[in-house]
């Protein structure tokens, strides 16, 4: 399989902690891409990191990049219960086509 | 807009039965993909367009069929349904600009048994 791997595969924290997804990858990559899928629903693309970034912010999130051991984290910071959510990694492999490897997802429950 | 669009959200079938998932995009992108999605499996590609008129298989292409039948709409067949079969099945999109960067829009997944 091509697939890469999240851990933890559930993590439950209460809001105001902050929360730490990590992801590792098999190939040499283009960029990584991390989404979430809230129960029942479709994928919603939060951030994207380039092979040649280290770290990147967007609002809450933070994504870090380590292209040597073929590792990214995800950290969302002062967590909600609107977080709850399950949170995917997805690697772009270098070469030209447009596909994404997927993770198997870490399940993020923030309890009130 | 919709963004991305998948009919029928819910459906059962008996085993051998064939059916054809639909997917309908309205934000003109290029590039067209079909997922499915199993418990502790993550998302795993079945096939892609990447433009209007070609489809390659991805991870786990057998047991399926695909249509580019326009730029907007994406169809994956099952020609004869097997219980392996019954996951939660996703569309997404993408403009595809050459760039490898822009994300991918995701419809909000059919779910299909197959007994």
């Amino acid at each position: 399989s091509q697939q890469g791997e999240e851990d933890p595969q559930a993590l439950s924290i209460q809001e105001g902690e902050n929360a730490t997804m990590n992801c590792s990858y098999k190939t040499s990559i283009n960029n990584l891409q991390w989404y979430r899928q809230n129960s029942g629903r479709g994928l919603v693309h939060l951030i994207l990191i380039r092979s040649n970034e280290r770290e990147k912010h967007s609002g809450r999130l933070r994504v870090t990049l380590d292209t040597s051991k073929k590792s990214s984290s995800l950290l969302i910071t002062a967590s909600r219960a609107a977080d709850t959510a399950s949170y995917f990694c997805a690697a772009r492999p270098q070469g030209g086509s447009e596909k994404l490897v997927f993770g198997k997802g870490t399940k993020l429950t923030v309890n009130p | 807009n919709a963004g991305v669009t998948q009919t029928p959200k819910f459906q059962v079938l008996k085993t051998g039965q064939s059916m054809t998932l639909q997917c309908a995009q309205d934000m003109n992108h290029n590039s067209m993909y079909w997922y499915r999605q199993d418990p502790g499996m993550g998302l795993r590609l079945i096939y892609y367009s990447a433009s209007e008129g070609t489809t390659d298989k991805g991870e786990v292409p057998n047991g399926y069929n695909v249509s580019r039948l326009n730029k907007r709409e994406f169809s994956l067949r099952l020609e004869s349904a097997a219980p392996s079969q019954t996951s939660v099945y996703f569309c997404a999109s993408t403009p595809s600009q050459g760039t490898g960067t822009q994300p991918q829009h995701f419809g909000d997944g059919t779910r299909l048994s197959i007994l």
